[in-house]
C-alpha cells in the first residue's frame, strides 16, 4: 500500500518566523511530487511540480527540495505572513494516473 | 476565479435518489478528475479522463457512475448513495497528466440523510 506522509499535521507560528514542513512518500516508482496550497473556503491551489531529484523550486517567498532517493521533500516558506495560512498538501504520482495525496499540514501564522 | 466551475455547492439528497453534479473547465485542458475529501482524510482520487476516455477508476463503488462528454465538461452521477458517502466532492483539470498541476474548483458538499 502507497503512503504519503505529512509533518507535522498543524502548527502555529508567528509572523515574520520562517516554517517548514515534510512530506514523506514511497521512493520507488516516482514520477512526480506535486504541493498544493487549500485555503478555508477555497480551492486547492497548485503550488509545484516536482519531478527531479535534488530539484529545488522558488515561488516568492515559498521554496520547496525534492529527495527522490529517500522520499521526501520539504516546503519552506520564510517570513511567514497571515495570508500564509492554509492546508499545504502534497501529493506522490507513480506516473499511472494515480494521485496520492498526504493529509496536509494546517498552518496557521499569528499576527 | 479558478477556471473550473462545479454546480451545485452544496446538494442534500436522501439514500433514494438520483442526482449528478457537474464540473466545468473553461482552461482548455485535456484531463479531468473527481476526487472526494472526507473529513480527516486524505483527498482521495476517484476518476480520471483523459481525452474524453476513463484511463482510472480508483475502486469506486458503482452507485458511483462519471460521464465526460467532452473535455470541458465532467459529471458525476449519484444513485442510492449511503450515509458514509456524505463528503466534499472536488473537480479538476491539468493539461496532461501527472506531471502537470491539476487546477480545482471548489467543490460540491454532499450530505447524505
Amino acid at each position: 500500500i502507497l503512503n504519503v506522509e505529512q509533518s507535522p499535521q498543524s502548527l502555529h507560528v508567528q509572523e515574520g518566523d520562517s516554517t517548514n514542513f515534510t512530506c514523506s512518500f514511497p521512493s520507488s516508482n516516482f514520477y512526480a511530487l506535486h504541493w498544493y496550497r487549500w485555503e478555508t473556503a477555497k480551492s486547492p491551489e497548485a503550488l509545484f511540480v516536482m519531478t527531479l531529484n535534488g530539484d529545488e523550486k522558488k515561488k516568492g517567498r515559498i521554496s520547496a527540495t525534492l529527495n527522490t532517493k529517500e522520499g521526501y521533500s520539504y516546503l519552506y516558506i520564510k517570513g511567514s505572513q497571515p495570508e500564509d495560512s492554509a492546508t499545504y498538501l502534497c501529493a506522490f504520482s507513480s506516473g499511472t494516473y494515480k494521485y496520492i495525496f498526504g493529509t496536509g499540514t494546517r498552518l496557521k501564522v499569528l499576527a | 476565479e479558478t477556471g473550473v466551475t462545479q454546480t451545485p455547492r452544496h446538494l442534500v439528497m436522501g439514500m433514494t435518489n438520483k442526482k449528478s453534479l457537474k464540473c466545468e473547465q473553461h482552461l482548455g485542458h485535456n484531463a479531468m478528475y473527481w476526487y472526494k475529501q472526507s473529513a480527516k482524510k486524505p483527498l482521495e482520487l476517484m476518476f480520471v479522463y483523459s481525452l474524453e476516455e476513463r484511463v482510472e477508476n480508483n475502486s469506486v463503488p458503482s452507485r458511483f457512475s462519471p460521464e465526460c462528454p467532452n473535455s470541458s465538461h465532467l459529471f458525476l452521477h449519484l444513485h442510492t448513495l449511503q450515509p458514509e458517502d456524505s463528503a466534499l466532492y472536488l473537480c479538476a483539470s491539468s493539461q496532461g497528466i501527472d506531471n502537470q498541476p491539476q487546477h480545482f474548483g471548489d467543490g460540491t458538499r454532499l450530505s447524505i440523510l
